[in-house]
């Protein structure tokens, strides 16, 4: 069981937008700002696609944007596009021993 | 090109060991927090190990505490993963991975440079 929580599974159609929760406690999301987002394409390197909560990395298109209210955070794809179709992940600083937690997953599907 | 290379994946047998190790090229990896990821066939991305770009703190995930030891070279920059008593729920491919801040600091911030990653199998 992750320690961050994630919907499995989340869709739209090209152009729409769609949001992907990950919800954690008050000792990782809800207490710091240093939430991530990694888009994982299978049999490639996870990619990093926001930080920080709400900070894109040089690259990445200004469609990906990500939020935070109390223990949950959010990451918003717009304008849909094919390429977007992978599984994408959230993770936090933790504050406790181990430092690092990540969510389950959630496969994104662009119907 | 910026990259890591991440190597000495393979088979090993339930409670062998095996030392991965992840070279920077093309970037300085020295005053950054270093960290090792991975992914069991079918699973989700868990995250294993972490070290200080000084070296001189380490963290790990609760599921390899006790047999995995963190280590760097930064005169090399390169980070290793010592894996000892290895069992069958290890099998994975291994990702090591550079935060985003670099410097002192004590968080986590993200991690923005990835290797391809190099498979571990734990298999009699």
């Amino acid at each position: 069981q992750s320690a961050l929580t994630q919907p499995p599974s989340a869709s739209g159609s090209p152009g729409q937008s769609v949001t992907i929760s990950c919800t954690g406690t008050s000792s990782d999301v809800g207490g710091y700002n240093y939430v991530s987002w990694y888009q994982h394409h299978p049999g490639t390197a996870p990619r990093l696609v926001i930080f920080e909560v709400n900070k894109r990395p040089s690259g990445v298109p200004d469609r990906f944007s990500g939020s935070k209210s109390d223990d949950t955070a959010s990451l918003t794809v717009a304008g849909l596009q094919a390429e977007d179709e992978a599984d994408y992940y959230c993770s936090s600083y933790t504050d406790s021993n181990t430092l690092v937690v990540f969510g389950g997953g959630t496969k994104l599907t662009v119907l | 090109e910026v990259q890591l290379l991440e190597s000495g994946g393979g088979l090993v047998q339930p409670g062998g060991s095996l030392r991965l190790s992840c070279a920077a090229s093309g970037l300085s990896i020295s005053s950054y927090a270093m960290y090792w990821v991975r992914q069991a066939p079918g699973k989700g991305l868990e995250w294993v190990s972490g070290i200080r770009g000084s070296g001189r703190k380490t963290y790990y995930a609760d599921s390899v505490k006790g047999r995995f030891t963190i280590s760097r070279d930064n005169s090399k920059e390169t980070v290793s993963l010592q894996m000892s008593s290895l069992r069958v729920e290890d099998t994975a491919v291994y990702y090591c991975a550079r935060d985003v801040v670099g410097g002192s600091h004590s968080y986590f911030y993200g991690m923005d440079v990835w290797g391809q990653g190099t498979t571990v199998t734990v298999s009699s």
